[in-house]
């Protein structure tokens, strides 16, 4: 069975701190790793990754996959009291030669940023 | 473009009713996937439809669980003979076809919280 683990749980930071996500995965067949933000809403897409090495950036945010540790972090510079939600990741599996919207997702990171 | 739209926002039930909740895939698409999310957990995978069809419902409980996608209107998730372990937010998603690496096409709706009394 395809799993996804998350560290920490849960972080609280103040304003201006860098934090760093883990995600880890075991998964049959793995296409893409994925990271969303949630604020008690519905999750929001932050990135997709597909290469190992290959660093996604986006303003604050920036994430990096390393399939050989199977393996991923999620990297917020100088945070604010906005970044406060929860951050999932989620693994992408290929099913019989194709993919679809099947995620499996770690349980997530509670991330409080305190001004 | 509206995004994944669901109804209701919020849903109480007691024991023993049906819950129906509803899903309006973005415009343009036409796959539906239904998750669930028990409190302090992650997102569940619940169920894959195509329009008419149910492609994989691997993540659905076998008893009182069912889910639908017709021709015409929304995809309906379905609980009957509802317990208390039933409280979750459920979650739709949707993605349109031949979407390849479905990942980043995936968009969903902000979630139905159901609370069992």
């Amino acid at each position: 069975e395809d799993k996804v683990v998350q560290s920490p749980l849960s972080l609280v930071v103040h304003e201006g701190d860098t934090v760093t996500l883990n995600c880890s995965y075991e998964v049959t067949n793995f296409r893409s790793l994925l990271w969303y933000k949630q604020e008690k809403k519905a999750p929001t897409f932050l990135f997709m990754l597909t290469s190992s090495g290959i660093e996604k950036k986006s303003g604050r945010l920036s994430s990096i996959l390393d399939k050989k540790e199977l393996s991923s972090i999620l990297n917020i510079t100088a945070t604010q009291t906005g970044d406060s939600a929860i951050y999932l990741c989620a693994v992408e599996a290929r099913a019989g030669g194709t993919s679809y919207g099947k995620l499996t997702f770690g349980q997530g990171t509670i991330l409080t940023v305190h001004p | 473009n509206a995004g994944v739209m669901q109804n209701p926002r919020h849903l109480v039930r007691r024991r023993g009713q049906e819950a129906r909740l509803r899903c309006s895939p973005m415009k343009g698409h036409s796959h539906v996937y239904w998750y669930r999310q028990l409190p302090e957990e992650g997102l569940k995978f619940m169920v894959y439809l195509q329009k008419e069809n149910i492609i994989d419902e691997s993540g659905m409980p076998k008893e009182r669980f069912s889910a639908e996608f017709p021709k015409e209107g929304p995809s309906i998730l379905r609980i009957q003979q509802v317990v208390r372990g039933d409280s979750a937010a459920y979650f739709c998603a949707s993605s349109p076809p031949n979407a390849g690496t479905v990942g980043e096409k995936l968009f969903f709706g902000s979630g139905t919280q159901l609370s069992v009394l």
